[in-house]
């Protein structure tokens, strides 16, 4: 396994379910980034983490909580969403914390019933 | 803060046509510039990325973007387009790390291609 993978690919939920986003990269990358991406909205950062260290949070809702064990694992945790949450959600890394390219997830498409 | 606009939402090129995707950037030092092609369904790829040097940049898939300070642009070409190269095209702009805080990629709309026989 290359690169970064996602699962579930496809995920539906009622609002008051808890279920959970994976990611894993197989690059040997110490960042790692939760996007979400919205039909007609530019990409959106929710979190970055550097070395299992949370070291950005653009104002997330809290419905949406992120766990990053290991350098090489980020999950997204996700218990009473709403409608508005559904959108592709998207996991990346990269080398270093920084400006530089990161690669992407093939992402999970979730949709919020 | 750092800004990333693509002016042309949609663009459509036939097939064996050359074809440029516009994107400026605002930020007030040497950025890092990148280009991500997305496909129905799928994650970002990266196609070429800028740091310093050659302005003229070379990508996988026969793409090459041109670095113009002057003009704050960063556009993508390509001489001649394949019906698979219809997809969502990313520009994005990223600071050059001069301190911890600057981790983000800011990424512009995308820009739609499709191809036409």
């Amino acid at each position: 396994e290359t690169g970064v993978t996602q699962t579930p690919r496809h995920l539906v939920m009622g609002m008051t379910n808890k279920k959970s986003l994976k990611c894993e990269q197989h690059l040997g990358h110490n960042a790692m980034y939760w996007y979400k991406q919205s039909a007609k909205k530019p990409l959106e950062l929710m979190f970055v983490y550097s070395l299992e260290e949370r070291v950005e949070n653009n104002s997330v809702p809290s419905r949406f909580s992120p766990e990053c064990p290991n350098s090489s694992h980020l999950f997204l945790h996700l218990h009473t969403l709403q409608p508005e949450d559904s959108a592709l959600y998207l996991c990346a890394s990269s080398q270093v914390v920084g400006g530089g390219e990161q690669y992407f997830g093939p992402g999970t498409r979730l949709t919020v019933t | 803060a750092q800004s990333v606009t693509q002016p042309d939402i949609h663009i459509t090129v036939s097939e064996g046509a050359s074809l440029e995707l516009r994107c400026n950037y605002s930020y007030g030092a040497t950025p890092y510039l990148f280009w991500y092609v997305q496909s129905p369904g799928q994650g970002l790829q990266l196609l070429l990325k800028y740091f310093s040097g050659d302005t003229l940049v070379q990508g996988i898939k026969g793409f090459e973007a041109e670095f113009k300070r002057s003009q704050s642009s960063f556009n993508l070409r390509k001489p001649s387009v394949h019906w698979s190269d219809a997809a969502e095209y990313f520009c994005a702009v990223g600071a050059i790390r001069t301190n911890f805080g600057n981790e983000k990629l800011t990424f512009g709309t995308g820009t739609r291609l499709t191809i036409i026989p």
